[in-house]
Parts: structure tokens; C-alpha cells; sequence
């Protein structure tokens, strides 16, 4: 089984909202990453966790919180996000953050700020 | 610094033709190359893969890619094409950038299928 799993599928949030996208993953990897991707772009990579531990952040705003509560489960947590933050959000898993290891995509979230 | 670079940014092919998408890359060391395809609204599926061994690799869908290192290229063929295969295809090296691996992405191919 090679499946990653994103809820929710959509959410449209307003700016002084706060929610959460969660990913999960039963396949025993121990790397798990957040990507954000708007229209017609390349996936562009925000978070990379290993081992439960965050050992990448790309620069991302504060406004987006990465949670990794244990080994199969990564969160996004989301507060007060502007409207460019309209973006498709794909998370991923690999066995190990090894540029080797293939990364296996999950469905992703459409979220929409208003 | 490692770079994937896609040239065509669409590509329109009648079902049942040929397919040959383009990808070059920029890595010193040893590439470790993908290829991916996303539908509309959807995530990534990988296609195929290449890190050693035969330069030529059979992936899912009936699709293939050959390497050649001398010319920094990993193209994507598939010898007929069908409807379902229109989507966005990006390639990817597997890099090691600032201390960190990751994946370094093109900026994709849209693939427009003409019944």
C-alpha cells in the first residue's frame, strides 16, 4: 500500500480563521513533507520532517505551523493566513529524507482564503 | 546549484500518437531522476524512476524514459497515447542542496491529448 491521505479535500477559511490539514501514512516511512503548489506551478517544498523531527523549513511564514505528533501523522496548522495562501497543499512521505527515496504523494487540499 | 529544466510547457498530441517529453538536468554527482504525473486537482503519482544500472526505465501506464548522461537528459516517451494520459508531467532530481536532500523540480509539461 502506497497511499497518503489528506483531509479535508477543500476548505475555504477567512483570514482570522484557524484550521488544520492532516496527513497520514501507514507504510512505515519516517520522513514526511509539506509542499504548497499554486495553478500551473511545480510543487514548491515548505516543511521536510524526519524522524518525528522538523530538520527542514524553507523559509515559511509563521502563519503555517507544521505538527508531527508521531510517526505516521503530520499536521498543518493555519492562522491568519492572507488570500495568496490560496494554493493546492500536497503532503508526502518517503522512507527516510534521502534524495534516493522516492516520495509518495497524497491527494492534497485545495484551500481557498477569503 | 542542481536544476531540472522542462522546455515545453504544453504539448498537444492526437490519442493513439507518439510521446516524447523533454527534461534536462543539472546535477554534479550521480542523478537520482523521477518522473511524475498529476491530473487535475489531484497529487503526484510517480511514473517511473532512474538511479543506476540500464539507462533505459519501464514505468507504470506504458510509459518509458531513457538517461543519457552526456546529455543531461532523462526524456519520457509512451509509443501511443490515450485520452486518460493528458495531465501535467514533471521531472525531478533528487538533490542535495544547503545540507539538505530534496527533490528539485521542473516546472512541468501539460500534455493536452486531441481525441
Amino acid at each position: 500500500d502506497t497511499e497518503v491521505t489528506q483531509t479535508p479535500k477543500h476548505l475555504v477559511m477567512g483570514m482570522t480563521n484557524k484550521k488544520s490539514l492532516k496527513c497520514e501514512q501507514h507504510m512505515g516511512h519516517r520522513a514526511m513533507y509539506w509542499y504548497k503548489q499554486k495553478a500551473k506551478k511545480p510543487p514548491e517544498l515548505m516543511f521536510v520532517y524526519s524522524y518525528e523531527k522538523l530538520s527542514i523549513n524553507e523559509s515559511v511564514p509563521s502563519r503555517f505551523s507544521p505538527e508531527c505528533p508521531n510517526s505516521s501523522l503530520l499536521n498543518l496548522h493555519l492562522h491568519a493566513l492572507q488570500p495568496e495562501d490560496s494554493a493546492l497543499y500536497l503532503c508526502a512521505s518517503s522512507q527516510a529524507p534521502r534524495r534516493t527515496d522516492t516520495q509518495y504523494f497524497g491527494p492534497g487540499t485545495r484551500l481557498t482564503v477569503l | 546549484a542542481q536544476s531540472v529544466t522542462q522546455p515545453d510547457i504544453h504539448i498537444t498530441v492526437s490519442e493513439g500518437a507518439s510521446l516524447e517529453l523533454r527534461c534536462n538536468y543539472s546535477y554534479g554527482a550521480t542523478p537520482y531522476l523521477f518522473w511524475y504525473v498529476q491530473s487535475p486537482g489531484q497529487g503526484l503519482q510517480l511514473l517511473l524512476k532512474y538511479f543506476s544500472g540500464d539507462t533505459l526505465v519501464q514505468g507504470i501506464k506504458g510509459f518509458e524514459a531513457e538517461f543519457k548522461r552526456s546529455q543531461s537528459s532523462f526524456n519520457l516517451r509512451k509509443p501511443s497515447v490515450h485520452w486518460s494520459d493528458a495531465a501535467e508531467y514533471f521531472c525531478a532530481v533528487g538533490a542535495s542542496q544547503g545540507g539538505s536532500e530534496k527533490l528539485v523540480f521542473g516546472k512541468g509539461t501539460k500534455l493536452t491529448v486531441n481525441p
